[in-house]
């Protein structure tokens, strides 16, 4: 089945010890969404890319950065990070700006 | 601006009960309308969406109508079941960014 994965689905870290979450795709969509999702809250876009182009908000603390080496994978660097930090954060694809958003399970982070 | 305002929960039904959650918007243009739902420590799930006014979305016994002189989609269910507790979000696209716009989500638990 097609598919959005996130990887691992549960993350401890230190607080200031850099992390990495991981997302992959097989549905090949053009765009690519990070969510941030902290407890009964909606989810908070922190960025996306489509296709290769980044696009930040402008909320966005510098902290969080973004790679995506190809269509496939998606990653989020957390450079130092604090406790306010721990959440949820989700992974998204889409064809296209407006259509339908799949959403990965989750990867939630819990800082130490 | 775009936004989402969305009934506040949680919401608690017994089983087979009517639900609605209330859903209005504002938007510029003409925006797609989706209902998420999120189960305990998982991802959002795409549940219906409706892409223009009067298009009805429905899956799972659930239904949402776009009402574009309401600027509305409210989300109803006839008959809930236990498996449906959950927390439900509402959510536009405008179709110009790649931008999602959720509520503040609404939960619901069912009680056997």
């Amino acid at each position: 089945d097609a598919m959005v994965i996130q990887n691992p689905r549960y993350q401890v870290t230190q607080f200031g010890k850099p992390v990495t979450l991981s997302c992959s795709q097989t549905l090949n969509h053009n765009v690519m969404y990070w969510y941030q999702q902290k407890s009964s809250q909606a989810p908070k876009l922190l960025f996306h890319y489509y296709d290769k182009d980044f696009n930040n908000e402008a909320d966005t603390p510098d902290n969080f950065q973004s790679r995506r080496p190809n269509t496939s994978f998606c990653f989020l660097d957390i450079r130092s990070p604090g406790l306010g930090d721990a959440a949820m954060y989700l992974c998204a694809t889409s064809t296209r700006s407006g259509s339908s958003q799949y959403f990965g399970p989750g990867t939630r982070l819990l800082v130490l | 601006g775009n936004s989402v305002t969305q009934m506040e929960g949680p919401v608690t039904l017994s089983e087979e009960a009517f639900l609605t959650i209330n859903c209005t918007y504002t938007a510029t243009g003409y925006p797609s309308l989706f209902w998420y739902v999120q189960y305990p420590g998982e991802g959002l799930q795409l549940l219906l969406k409706a892409t223009k006014a009067d298009d009805k979305g429905s899956n799972k016994g659930f239904e949402a109508t776009y009402r574009k002189e309401t600027t509305s989609f409210h989300l109803e269910k006839g008959s809930v079941q236990v498996s449906d507790s959950a927390v439900y979000f509402c959510a536009l696209s405008d179709a110009i960014g790649n931008q999602f716009y959720f509520g503040t989500g609404t939960s619901l638990t069912v009680i056997p």
